[in-house]
């Protein structure tokens, strides 16, 4: 069955360094998304990307977030200045582009800010 | 604003013991609701879309039904294996954001 995939799977990295996380979609699916989960709260939206560009994002996604589907399969969230508070579960996810399918969840990136 | 509470946070089953999970949602426009379980260290892994009222679905062990306000989640002589957070989530309109509550911590003692 597709999947999505992630990596890396945990990424230790110092506060102020920028951090990509990658993720290759399902291959068929149209809209794009990632979340991110701090540790013992809920999964909350970041960004949604559909037709190369970006079509909603969260108070969360400021100017340090950026989004790119540099080619065909993979999509990208690179962390420009890494804060403290960063650290968390990022989660990709891909929706085929029928109203209302369900949108599938890679295992995520552990992103641990030192 | 757009939420989505899940109760009770933690449940402890023992083996065989059938309960249920709820989901109650305060959404403008519901498109529709999403169940998914997570295991530690790991993304959610879909389980079920409910699109209206009345409707049901079943997988298994588990039976998913929704109310204009609220889902719940059945689970029926659960095995161990079916420990893990269940969570629900909700579409907000246009790119299809998805909205989750918090979360059902199940554990199930053999």
């Amino acid at each position: 069955e597709p999947e999505v995939t992630q990596t890396p799977s945990h990424q230790v990295t110092q506060m102020g360094q920028e951090v990509i996380l990658r993720c290759v979609p399902i291959s068929n699916h149209l809209y794009f998304y990632w979340y991110r989960q701090i540790l013992g709260q809920k999964v909350e939206f970041l960004v949604s990307f559909y037709n190369n560009e970006i079509s909603e994002k969260s108070e969360i996604f400021d100017d340090q977030f950026s989004v790119e589907r540099p080619d065909g399969s993979n999509f990208t969230l690179k962390i420009r200045s890494t804060k403290l508070e960063d650290s968390a579960m990022y989660f990709c996810a891909s929706r085929q582009g029928y109203q209302n399918q369900p949108q599938h969840f890679g295992d995520g990136t552990r992103l641990s800010i030192l | 604003e757009d939420q989505v509470t899940q109760s009770p946070e933690a449940l402890r089953l023992q083996e065989g013991e059938s309960s249920s999970l709820n989901c109650s949602y305060t959404v403008s426009g519901l498109r529709g609701l999403f169940w998914y379980r997570q295991d530690p260290g790991k993304g959610p892994e879909f389980l079920f879309t409910l699109y209206s009222a009345g409707e049901e679905k079943e997988k298994e062990r588990l039976k998913a039904t929704l109310t204009k306000k609220e889902s719940f989640l059945h689970i029926t002589a659960p095995k161990p294996e079916d420990s893990a957070t269940y969570l629900c989530a909700v579409p907000i309109q246009g790119a299809q954001k998805l909205v989750f509550g918090q979360g059902t911590r199940l554990t199930i003692n053999p």
